[in-house]
């Protein structure tokens, strides 16, 4: 299995543009999460989605779009960059009340 | 609101000695709770968890105990090894039944080995 696969690794952009996180996992499971990790602040929970179909807003939703249209896929999509969205962006995904398993993360810079 | 709490941001402790990390967290009704691992540059990585019906679970070199009563959480790593410098983050889930499935993260301890 390859767990939790995110692309792309590092991305920079401008204010103003838009761009899609992708993220994808091969465990069949069920709940997948975006967080975003800052100096200092920890994980802080963005989106999240209990199965295709299904997405919730977490804690830090403004300026973030989420679809959940396979159990495998759950991109991430920035609509209108931002400076305050530069980040380290990590997906997640578990069973229901399970362990979550990270992938490698995606490092965003926004000019 | 509910929050997940760390009492110590750093600890150094030498090569071969036992490490304690600890966690208060504030939410009563939190029935999970999980120990992850972050090395520089890569996503956290699982350690250990708990349910709320344990006071305490082994794993290799781990244990991880849960006080309901202080809400209080703490990792213990024995024989602390330099490959064990890392961030360790706890994290409590609440599930609210239905489909609200949350994770609540702390900011995390830095644990630095000295060899």
């Amino acid at each position: 299995n390859a767990g939790v696969t995110q692309t792309p690794k590092f991305q920079v952009l401008k204010t103003g543009q838009s761009m899609t996180l992708q993220c994808a996992q091969d465990m069949n499971h069920e709940y997948m999460s975006w967080y975003r990790q800052d100096p200092g602040m920890g994980l802080r929970l963005i989106h999240y989605s209990v199965g295709a179909g299904i997405t919730d807003q977490g804690e830090v939703p403004n300026g973030y779009n989420v679809s959940r249209s396979t159990t495998e896929d759950f991109p991430l999509r920035l609509l209108s960059a931002a400076p305050s969205q530069t980040s380290v962006y990590f997906c997640a995904s578990s069973y229901p009340s399970g362990s979550e398993y990270f992938g490698p993360g995606t490092r965003l810079l926004v000019l | 609101g509910e929050s997940v709490g760390l009492h110590l941001p750093t600890l150094s402790v030498q090569e071969g000695d036992n490490s304690i990390i600890n966690c208060a967290y504030s939410n009563s009704a939190s029935d999970y709770f999980i120990w992850y691992k972050q090395e520089s540059g890569k996503g956290p990585q699982f350690i250990i968890d708990i349910r709320s019906n344990m006071d305490k679970r082994q794993g290799q070199r781990v244990t991880v105990l849960l006080n309901k009563t202080v809400k209080h959480l703490s990792l213990q790593i024995a024989a602390t090894q330099p490959g064990d410098s890392a961030v360790y983050f706890c994290a409590e889930n609440f599930n609210s039944g239905g489909s609200n499935y949350k994770l609540t993260f702390g900011k995390g301890t830095l644990l630095t080995v000295n060899p």
